[in-house]
């Protein structure tokens, strides 16, 4: 049974750029989470989306948009990149409750 | 939804010994959870305590919970080099799954 994957594994990008990161749940779930985990911190919660809405927002800039398509899959992108976006992000995959919390690896992104 | 606060932020033991670190919150909570993040990895859900739960084991860790002082306390027994990681609660309660982290305690593990 796969868990959360998440794509690509590193990244590197430069102030300004927009960057697309994508994740697939864990079979059976339909709920996906992102996020932010700069060095040094715990995760803080960028936003969730069930039946492709976004349900919840953290407090991060419209500069962080995602994306849910009908197979669950996720993405979740940063225009005008900064040099403090550069952190671990993270995705979850979940029931609508909130039950089942699975998280992905995570994505490693610099921005330089 | 309220972030949990760990302590301490570091913990350097020797292997086989115990180790407890706290988690405080400030308002009520319906359940709280622990989760273990190995070295910059994701997160593992360890366990979840329900508010009318005072105490919950699963293998060697044990959760407590005190309501009264709006506090949590994870230990880990005859620890084993393999439990160096960092560790977080989360007292949001898992109402439509959104998390909420402090910034964890660095447990250390020593061979």
């Amino acid at each position: 049974d796969a868990g959360v994957t998440q794509s690509p594994t590193h990244l590197i990008k430069t102030r300004g750029q927009q960057v697309t990161l994508r994740c697939s749940p864990k079979s059976g779930h339909d709920t996906v989470s992102w996020y932010q985990q700069a060095l040094g911190q715990g995760p803080q919660f960028i936003f969730q989306y069930y039946e492709e809405e976004e349900r919840q927002r953290g407090n991060f800039p419209d500069r962080f948009s995602g994306h849910q398509f009908p197979n669950y899959s996720s993405e979740l992108n940063v225009n005008a990149l900064l040099l403090g976006d550069s952190a671990l992000y993270l995705c979850a995959s979940s029931f609508p409750d909130g039950y089942g919390y699975t998280f992905g690896s995570g994505t490693r992104l610099t921005v330089v | 939804s309220q972030q949990g606060e760990e302590d301490p932020q570091a913990l350097s033991i020797q292997e086989g010994e115990n180790a407890t670190m706290n988690c405080s919150y400030k308002t009520s909570i319906n359940n709280l959870q622990w989760y273990r993040q190995n070295s910059g990895r994701g997160l593992v859900h360890l366990i979840l305590i329900r508010s009318n739960e005072r105490e919950k084991h699963s293998g060697r860790l044990r959760v407590t919970l005190d309501t009264s002082k709006k506090s949590s306390s994870l230990l880990i027994t005859a620890s084993r080099a393999a439990d160096t990681a960092s560790y977080f609660c989360d007292p949001g309660g898992t109402s439509y799954g959104k998390l909420t982290f402090g910034q964890g305690t660095i447990l250390t593990v020593h061979p």
